[in-house]
């Protein structure tokens, strides 16, 4: 149980395209979501908090207009990086909270971005 | 304000050689501490929840215990395919945020 899954795992675009990452959780409800980014051999910065039905909450010096979050259901948030540029390219991964007596946050396998 | 340092940065053990990585927090009232594992190009795999000191769980090799100021990741016995970067996290009172640790990263030699 508590499965998270990403789509997609890598993404190579051109600088200026906009791209869109996934994430579900597939067997349980999220009113709760998380966005990271995470740099080589560092840790996982978070970026936004996102809450289903309502505007996500972003982290002090995160874009909201480059990082553009919706979570339209709660099975599913989406990340959008718009206009994307060489120093976005980093590795992203998204996480559910499985509320609860011991509430826990289960991450997904991430997602590769690298634009050219 | 709300700090997790984990040390060391990096440990390299043989196989079977049992020891301890250290999870440092200062959190304004603690509602939960964090272990998860990470292997290299994946997301964290959860491992533990700790609530309140003086909690231990064990799972395997592993097993995690809380004081008021740290928390402890023992591996007894460890094998290669334990080797992975061993992430904390706490969440402090009043938040869904976690606040991570940069992490132990452990090598296991054959």
């Amino acid at each position: 149980g508590a499965v998270v899954s990403q789509h997609p795992s890598r993404v190579i675009c051109k600088s200026g395209t906009s791209v869109k990452i996934e994430c579900r959780s597939l067997d349980f409800q999220a009113t709760t979501m998380f966005w990271y980014r995470q740099f080589p051999k560092k840790s996982l910065m978070l970026m936004a908090t996102s809450n289903e039905g309502s505007k996500a909450t972003y982290e002090q010096g995160v874009e909201k207009d480059k990082f553009l979050i919706n979570h339209a259901s709660l099975t599913l948030s989406t990340l959008t990086v718009t206009s994307a540029h060489p120093e976005d390219s980093s590795f992203y991964i998204c996480s559910a909270r499985l509320a609860g007596v011991q509430e826990t946050q289960y991450f997904g396998p991430g997602t590769r971005l690298l634009v050219l | 304000e709300d700090q997790v340092t984990q040390s060391p940065e990096a440990l390299r053990l043989q196989e079977g050689e049992s020891s301890s990585l250290n999870c440092s927090y200062t959190v304004s009232g603690l509602r939960g501490l964090f272990w998860y594992r990470q292997d290299p190009g994946k997301g964290p795999e959860f491992l533990f929840t700790l609530y309140s000191a003086g909690e231990e769980k064990e799972k395997e090799r592993l097993k995690a215990t809380l004081t008021k100021k740290e928390s402890f990741l023992h591996i007894t016995a460890p094998k290669p395919e334990d080797s992975a970067t061993y992430l904390c996290a706490v969440q402090a009172s009043g938040t869904y945020k976690y606040i991570f640790g940069t992490g132990t990263r452990l090598k296991v030699l054959a």
